[in-house]
């Protein structure tokens, strides 16, 4: 069972470049979350969704871009990378809903020069 | 908005002893749900525990326990019988019982669990 799975584990962008980040789950998780990670700042939410055709915007949106057109599929789009987005990022997705009973990826280690 | 604060960023116990990692929380709500997760050197985060507010009963699992003090609003893990595999980063998190399934969670900042031998 191979529950979230998110590529790649390690990227390294020059500014200004956009990528996507990817995340799969095959739980049938209708609900699915992105966070990242930052040294003594815990997790933030960056966006969210309840399920497929449905996203919302969480703490920090800003810069990120994401689209839900298949129940096990939630991508994270860096639209114009900036050294500020460097963090490890964590793709989440529950049956239960979008804080309970978490079950989370690997993380992706994304450096901006 | 809710904070959770965890104010030791680095714990270190000895195999086989027990441990406690402290959490305390600000809310105005009376009805929400706590969380501990674990975060190993794999960086895959694992829910270790829940705690329901409503229930006085604090929530056990194996060797992991709570102390829950809603007054005080804090919510400690007590981890007994420490074991090598329990070093990690330890996260508390908050979230409320209202705003149904879109309620979102709020995290401390981590406590990193060294275990020695």
């Amino acid at each position: 069972n191979a529950g979230v799975t998110q590529t790649p584990k390690f990227q390294v962008l020059k500014t200004g470049q956009s990528m996507t980040l990817q995340c799969a789950q095959d739980m049938n998780h209708e609900y699915m979350s992105w966070y990242r990670q930052d040294p003594g700042m815990g997790l933030r939410l960056i966006h969210y969704s309840v399920g497929a055709g449905i996203t919302d915007q969480g703490e920090v949106p800003n810069g990120y871009n994401v689209s839900r057109s298949t129940t096990e599929d939630f991508p994270l789009r860096l639209l114009s990378a900036a050294p500020s987005q460097t963090s490890v990022y964590f793709c989440a997705s529950s049956k239960q809903g979008i804080g309970e009973k978490l079950f989370f990826g690997s993380g992706t280690q994304l450096s901006v020069l | 908005a809710q904070t959770v604060t965890q104010s030791q960023p680095e714990m270190s116990v000895q195999e086989a002893e027990t441990v406690t990692l402290s959490c305390t929380y600000d809310t105005s709500e009376s009805d929400y749900y706590l969380f501990w997760y674990k975060q190993p050197p794999s960086r895959q985060m694992i829910l270790v525990i829940r705690q329901e507010a409503y229930k006085q009963q604090n929530a056990t699992e194996n060797r992991f326990s709570v102390n829950f003090q809603k007054a005080a609003k804090s919510f400690s893990l007590k981890i007994s019988d420490s074991q090598l595999g329990d070093a990690a980063m330890y996260f508390c998190a908050y979230r409320s019982a209202y705003s149904g399934t879109a309620s979102k969670l709020t995290f401390g900042t981590g406590t990193r669990l060294q275990v020695t031998l």
